[in-house]
């Protein structure tokens, strides 16, 4: 079976400052990939970042990294520099063969950011 | 490159009703998927199309059936609908299944019933 984890259902953080949004998996598979989304109020499902476990080294998309620990199957977003527009809902999901396929979302993180 | 597009944006039906919600996936992806997202359940899988073919379901009532065309667009359709059905539908398309696969969501339909 997969699981998200996202531990953290809410987080602040400065405007221009960096911000580490928490997600934890588990799978029996070898072969996955790792998603993030962004949700804003308006409810549109972005695609922010995506690292493959095969990956060595860590995704990165502008201001998006994923900080990816396999050994520790985590998968933390970084935001750098945060802007008032990434205020948003921030879903960390998986894809494996185990599930067919199916993505499995964790619960998601609501970010706000203060000016 | 055009996204996922669905359609209607928002509807109001009242119990009992039907309702047929579409979206177009994006050009060249043959795989789409639906999801219902509501406060209480967060992002719950509904079903999956490939080629035209349903190859996943989640766990929902026969209320809740799909299809797919032979352009890859997908319909869904909620039959004798509760008060409980009401929340954003997702719609999000890849090239095909896979680990590797990034699905890309359309805007969504938010669906209330009354």
């Amino acid at each position: 079976a997969q699981k998200i984890t996202q531990t953290q259902p809410g987080m602040f953080v400065q405007e221009k400052e960096a911000v580490t949004l928490d997600c934890t998996y588990d799978t029996s598979d070898q072969s996955y990939g790792l998603f993030w989304y962004k949700q804003p109020s308006s409810g549109e499902m972005i695609f922010l970042i995506y690292q493959g476990s095969y990956d060595e080294q860590n995704a990165t998309e502008g201001r998006y990294s994923l900080n990816f620990q396999k050994a520790r199957k985590s998968a933390n977003l970084v935001i750098s520099a945060s802007q008032l527009g990434d205020s948003a809902m921030y879903f960390c999901a998986m894809r494996a063969s185990g599930g067919s396929y199916i993505p499995t979302f964790g619960r998601g993180t609501s970010l706000i950011v203060h000016p | 490159k055009a996204g996922v597009t669905q359609t209607p944006r928002y509807l109001i039906k009242t119990r009992g009703q039907q309702v047929t919600l579409s979206c177009s996936p994006i050009s060249g992806h043959r795989s789409v998927s639906w999801y219902q997202q509501t406060p209480g359940q967060g992002l719950q899988f509904l079903f999956e199309y490939f080629s035209e073919t349903q190859r996943n379901k989640g766990n929902f009532p026969g209320r809740f059936s799909g299809r797919q065309f032979s352009n890859s667009r997908s319909e869904m359709n909620v039959s004798t609908l509760e008060l409980g059905d009401s929340a954003l539908y997702l719609c999000a398309s890849s090239f095909v299944p896979g680990h590797q696969e990034t699905q890309y969501f359309g805007p969504g339909t938010r669906l209330l019933v009354l």
